[in-house]
C-alpha cells in the first residue's frame, strides 16, 4: 500500500541541527523528495534523491537514503528561525503522482 | 521564469454550488497535476493532465473534474460543494519530457471554504 510516514513535531534550538525522518513503502520509488511548506504558502521544493544514492547534500542542508529499511532523512545544519515549517517527504513511484508524507512541523526556538 | 500560478487565491462558496479554480505551469512545462491538503487527511493526489489527456487520477468522486488545454494551463471543477472539500487546493507542474521522474514545482494554492 501506499504510506509515507513522519513524526508531526520537531522542536530545537537555534542553531542546533535538526533531522527530521521518513519511512516510505514503495520500494519502486525513483526519486525521494523533500518539500517545505511555510505558513499560507505552497510547497517549496527544498531537495531531492534519486533511489540509487545513499546521500545528498545541497548547502545546509543533507538528506540521507536507506533503501534496505526504506528510510529517508533530511538533516538541517545550523537551522535557523526561518527553517521553521512543515516539512513533507514524499516518494514517486512508477506513475504520474507523489505520495506524501504526514508533514513534520518543525519548531526553531532561540 | 514565471512561477506556477494559481487563481483564485481565496474563495468561499456555499454548499451545492460548484467551482473552477487555474493553474497556469511554469513555462514549457507540459504536465499538471492537483492535489488536495486538509488537515484531518494531508496531502492527496487529485488528478495529473499532459498534453490535453489526463494520465492518472486520485481516489476522489466524480464531482472532481479537471480539464488542460493546448497551452497546458489547468483547471479543475468541484460540483456540488460539501463542507468537506474546504481545503487548500495545490497544483504542480513539471517536464519538457515528459517523463514520470519530472520534478513537481507547486504554486501557492487556492484556498476554498464551503460554508
Amino acid at each position: 500500500g501506499e504510506d509515507v510516514e513522519q513524526s508531526l513535531f520537531l522542536s530545537v534550538r537555534e542553531g542546533d541541527s535538526s533531522v527530521i525522518n521518513c519511512t516510505y513503502t514503495d520500494s519502486s520509488s525513483t526519486y525521494l523528495y523533500w518539500y517545505k511548506q511555510e505558513p499560507g504558502a505552497g510547497l517549496q521544493l527544498l531537495t531531492y534523491i534519486f533511489s540509487n544514492m545513499d546521500m545528498k547534500q545541497d548547502q545546509r542542508l543533507t538528506v540521507l537514503l536507506n533503501k534496505k529499511d526504506k528510510h529517508l532523512s533530511l538533516r538541517i545544519a545550523d537551522t535557523q528561525t526561518g527553517d521553521s515549517a512543515i516539512y513533507f517527504c514524499a516518494e514517486s513511484p512508477n506513475t504520474d503522482k507523489l505520495i506524501f508524507g504526514t508533514g513534520t512541523r518543525l519548531q526553531v526556538f532561540p | 521564469k514565471a512561477g506556477v500560478t494559481q487563481t483564485p487565491r481565496y474563495l468561499i462558496k456555499t454548499r451545492g454550488q460548484q467551482v473552477t479554480l487555474s493553474c497556469s505551469p511554469i513555462s514549457g512545462h507540459r504536465s499538471v497535476s492537483w492535489y488536495q491538503q486538509t488537515p484531518g487527511q494531508g496531502l492527496q493526489f487529485l488528478f495529473e493532465y499532459f498534453s490535453e489527456t489526463q494520465r492518472n487520477k486520485g481516489n476522489f468522486p466524480g464531482r472532481f473534474s479537471g480539464r488542460q488545454f493546448s497551452n497546458s494551463r489547468s483547471e479543475m471543477n468541484v460540483s456540488t460543494l460539501e463542507l468537506g472539500d474546504s481545503a487548500l487546493y495545490l497544483c504542480a507542474s513539471s517536464g519538457t519530457s515528459g517523463s514520470l521522474a519530472d520534478t513537481q514545482y507547486f504554486g501557492p494554492g487556492t484556498r476554498l471554504t464551503v460554508l
